[in-house]
């Protein structure tokens, strides 16, 4: 089993449609990170989080610690939402990566 | 702020030859910094952890002595490809870390001919 678990591994929504992408660990961690890459491969941090919730424009990113889950939503999708999001959490010294959810937001 | 570039973004060799990606902190010193490999369709897999002024420490199963990681200064941090071989090829990314989380570099893509 992985030390961290995403759903979806696929998502295809309509746009303006309200997006959850989940994330669940196993392990300890000092901080949780929502990634998203392009096609083109470069990656931006969306969100670093340790607890509570964090919100920057139409994104907002949850975190339960006890439950070793966290959550990703989009409002009000976009095409330009369209990108493969990660899930990545810190045990200290590095990084452990999700699989990814690849999201296409169609118009 | 927290920009890392790195250069190049796309690089085609030839069999047998030597490749060196540079990530470069633009405007904060990463004491730390961290090279990926990503294959097509899979996440991103550490290959090595690299720290200012002493040597590298790689993951289980990568090759020290094919993937060598220099990090002199502050703010750069090399890794060259030795004697590469096509099933090198690969999508290359690094990352280093400040106050703020990580930050990471554009990526390099690499093709061995």
């Amino acid at each position: 089993k992985n030390e961290v678990e995403q759903s979806p591994q696929n998502l295809t929504a309509q746009e303006g449609e309200f997006i959850t992408i989940n994330c669940s660990y196993s392990v300890g961690i000092s901080a949780l990170h929502w990634l998203q890459q392009h096609p083109g491969g470069g990656i931006v941090s969306l969100f670093m989080l340790s607890s509570g919730k964090k919100k920057h424009g139409r994104l907002i990113a949850t975190i339960n610690i006890q439950e070793k889950h966290s959550s990703l939503h989009i409002t009000a999708s976009h095409p330009r939402d369209s990108a493969v999001y990660i899930c990545a959490v810190d045990g200290g010294n590095k990084l452990v990566f999700g699989a990814g959810t690849i999201l296409r937001v169609k118009s | 702020g927290a920009v890392v570039s790195q250069h190049p973004s796309r690089v085609i060799c030839k069999s047998g030859t030597s490749v060196k990606i540079e990530c470069r902190s633009l405007d904060f010193q990463a004491t730390t910094m961290f090279w990926y490999r990503q294959f097509p369709k899979q996440s991103l897999m550490l290959m090595a952890t690299s720290n200012e002024g002493s040597k590298a420490t790689y993951e289980q199963g990568v090759e020290k002595d094919k993937f060598l990681i220099n990090h002199a200064s502050l703010t750069l941090s090399t890794l060259t490809v030795t004697s590469a071989h096509p099933e090198d090829s690969s999508f290359y990314i690094c990352s280093a870390t400040h106050n703020y989380g990580y930050t990471f570099g554009s990526g390099t893509r690499l093709t061995v001919v």
